[in-house]
């Protein structure tokens, strides 16, 4: 399963948009880019998954550039409530690979 | 419709004892896997289980152990607790469209 990259920690303000970009340059032809997020002592929660160009849902967008090496996640006017650890996952949706390998994450801090 | 239930939600072993968690999946959903997350490691996957089988496995040692049941429900038992296995144990279920469903996970903690 490809390698994700993405930055540790943001800070953001209650309201603004927040862009969470993760980088995935071994990212194989059949894999899939799936974003969850945690609470603490929660289970991940699936947010939003794309193969390529943009996928938009009640919660969350996803862009996905043409070369499909990196992947943002947009999360639109944020509140207190989204603050959380976000994880970006690459994978093929074929049952032989059916694990997750999760990377370090990047918690996202929403301040008042 | 009800989500993944897991089973107790708080446990309290002594090194040395074995422990059994249990996982309920989504009705419907044959695929269950599991997940040890610590501070130190993150998320780790375990194993996944399909139809009573086990399908994929994680670089655990054996002491690690799962299984399955024919209405799906799963349970992973660790053997000889060591002080590093405590941790957050998280299982998941998934159907037949992408997309894993997680449980609120068991927390285990060895003294």
């Amino acid at each position: 399963l490809a390698k994700t990259t993405q930055p540790i920690s943001m800070d953001s303000y209650e309201g603004q948009e927040v862009n969470i970009t993760c980088s995935h340059n071994n990212i194989a032809t059949n894999d899939y880019i799936t974003w969850y997020q945690q609470f603490p002592s929660q289970g991940p929660r699936f947010i939003i998954q794309g193969y390529k160009t943009k996928v938009t849902n009640e919660v969350a967008s996803l862009f996905i550039p043409a070369d499909r090496k990196s992947s943002t996640l947009s999360l639109p006017r944020v509140s207190l409530s989204d603050t959380a650890v976000y994880y970006c996952l690459v994978g093929s949706r074929s049952g032989a690979t059916n694990k997750l390998i999760f990377g370090t994450g990047t918690l996202l801090a929403v301040q008042p | 419709k009800a989500g993944v239930t897991q089973t107790p939600r708080y446990l309290i072993k002594t090194r040395g004892q074995q422990v059994t968690l249990s996982c309920s999946p989504i009705s419907g959903h044959r695929s269950v896997s599991w997940y040890q997350q610590t501070p130190g490691q993150g998320l780790q996957f375990l194993f996944e289980y399909f139809s009573e089988t086990q399908r994929n496995k994680g670089n655990f040692p054996g002491r690690f152990s799962g299984r399955q049941f024919s209405n799906s429900r799963s349970e992973m038992n660790v053997s000889t607790l060591e002080l590093g296995d405590s941790a957050l144990y998280l299982c998941a279920s998934r159907g037949d469209s992408y997309g894993y469903t997680f449980g609120s996970g068991t927390r285990l903690t060895v003294v």
